[in-house]
């Protein structure tokens, strides 16, 4: 089984600052790594995600995120974040190949608040 | 092409009485799901369907049943709503052979039980 853990629940940060949200996860097998992000009242929108192959992957709006198997981490990042990135971010798993990999487990989600 | 639609999108339901939300993609994906959102706790897998006329259980599926009788819906059911299913409730869909994985999600339902 797999678990998803999410660091920090809220992260304020200042409008043209660098961002780093934390995602941490566990599992048994090989896993393929989400992160999404959900703007007030919307659905979940595909930020990146990691599937194989090189370990920083980049998404859309600016963000990337590098993936650490040794330390079973897959955090996000932003170099330079805008108002319009505030938003509840969430970093899910599924489970390597066949019908696991479809099955999403969410971590706690991380609300981005960006100040002026 | 709407992808991943959601009715209704609000509700509320006193104790004991049921309903279905009803959630429709135009994508042909084989795959659909349903979550449900409450705070501090992420998205929660309901029941989800593999292909048409199949369904399985998730992690939190009690007081809650499905059906897939056409590919392109996914109804969800509450019998009997307590208070304890308030909860925003997401639909998804995905193509495992076309988009690797991703899934593409509703706006959303938020459901209310007094």
């Amino acid at each position: 089984a797999q678990s998803v853990t999410q660091l920090d629940s809220q992260v304020p940060v200042f409008e043209e600052a660098p961002v780093e949200l934390r995602c941490n996860y566990s599992s048994s097998v090989s896993v393929y790594l989400f992160w999404y992000v959900q703007y007030p009242n919307q659905g979940l929108q595909l930020l990146l995600k990691y599937l194989s192959g090189s370990t920083l992957v980049k998404g859309i709006n600016g963000f990337e995120a590098e993936f650490n198997k040794s330390q079973t981490s897959f955090h996000l990042r932003k170099p330079s974040v805008h108002i319009s990135d505030t938003a509840e971010y969430f970093c899910a798993v599924s489970g390597g190949g066949g019908q696991g990999a479809q099955k999403l487990v969410f971590g706690q989600g991380t609300r981005l608040t960006i100040n002026p | 092409n709407a992808g991943v639609t959601q009715t209704p999108k609000f509700r509320v339901l006193k104790t004991g009485q049921s309903m279905t939300l009803l959630c429709a993609q135009d994508m042909n994906h084989e795959y659909m799901y349903w979550y449900r959102q409450d705070p501090g706790m992420g998205l929660r897998l309901i029941h989800y369907s593999v292909g048409e006329g199949t369904t399985a259980k998730g992690e939190v599926p009690d007081g809650y049943n499905v059906s897939r009788l056409k590919k392109q819906n996914f109804l969800l059911g509450l019998e009997s709503a307590a208070p304890s299913q308030t909860s925003v409730y997401f639909c998804a869909s995905s193509a495992p052979r076309l988009a690797a994985y991703e899934q593409y999600f509703g706006p959303g339902t938020r459901l209310t039980v007094t």
